[in-house]
């Protein structure tokens, strides 16, 4: 069954700790993109890359980095220096193609700060 | 840089009934991608419909429509025959052309009342 699954479903952390959420796809897509979800503040990118081991920079990347040696994976981690990283996070890929751009999305992945 | 203001943020309508929601975004590109996407309480994003810029006609999925107004950047969906499965998170989205990142409205929930 194809499609995109992200875990831990919750996660906890405590002060000074990174953590690193997985993301992987069976879909073939090229692109694969990270997301954060607050109250009242939409989606916002953190992360996006679109070939493997290239990723670009989104509006709020301070804190979190990201790795892609593979095309089915590209795992987020969200290090100490992110102040306030509580929040719902969402990893999506697109279909390749001629701007298609419809990009899905995985169940997400709740992380709490303890 | 783009942006995407949905100015409801909150909506309610009764079953079986029709509802609108607004989208207006802001944009010095000509060909773009505009989406509409479903997050119910489970918080799983679903796509709901897309329309393509370059395409005068309006975009339809079974009860859900949009009617797309590019020369005043307007971008509402419509729901039609309203269900009680439709209350959800309501989210606009633009993506320039090319498995770019969407930018994100900030949503509108809508209920949905029997």
């Amino acid at each position: 069954d194809g499609g995109i699954t992200q875990s831990p479903k919750y996660l906890f952390r405590k002060e000074g700790q990174n953590v690193t959420l997985s993301c992987e796809q069976n879909l073939n897509h090229d692109a694969m993109y990270w997301y954060r979800q607050d109250p009242g503040q939409g989606l916002r990118l953190i992360y996006y890359s679109q070939i493997v081991n290239d990723f670009q920079k989104g509006d709020i990347a301070e804190g979190y980095s990201v790795s892609r040696e593979k095309k089915e994976s590209f795992p987020l981690t969200v290090t100490s220096a992110q102040k306030n990283p509580t929040a719902f996070y969402l990893c999506a890929s697109s279909i390749p193609g001629q701007g298609t751009d419809t990009q899905y999305f995985g169940p997400g992945t709740r992380l709490t700060v303890l | 840089a783009q942006t995407v203001t949905q100015s409801q943020p909150e909506m309610s309508v009764q079953e079986a009934e029709t509802v609108t929601l607004s989208c207006t975004y802001d944009t010095s590109e000509n060909n773009y991608y505009l989406f509409w996407y479903k997050q119910p309480p489970s918080r799983q994003m679903i796509l709901v419909i897309r329309q393509e810029a370059y395409k005068q006609q309006n975009a339809t999925e079974n009860r859900f429509s949009v009617n797309f107004q590019k020369a005043a950047k307007s971008f509402s969906l419509k729901i039609s025959d309203s269900q009680l499965g439709d209350t959800a998170m309501y989210f606009c989205a633009y993506a320039y052309s090319g498995n770019t990142p969407l930018v994100f409205g900030k949503g509108t929930r809508l209920s949905v009342i029997a």
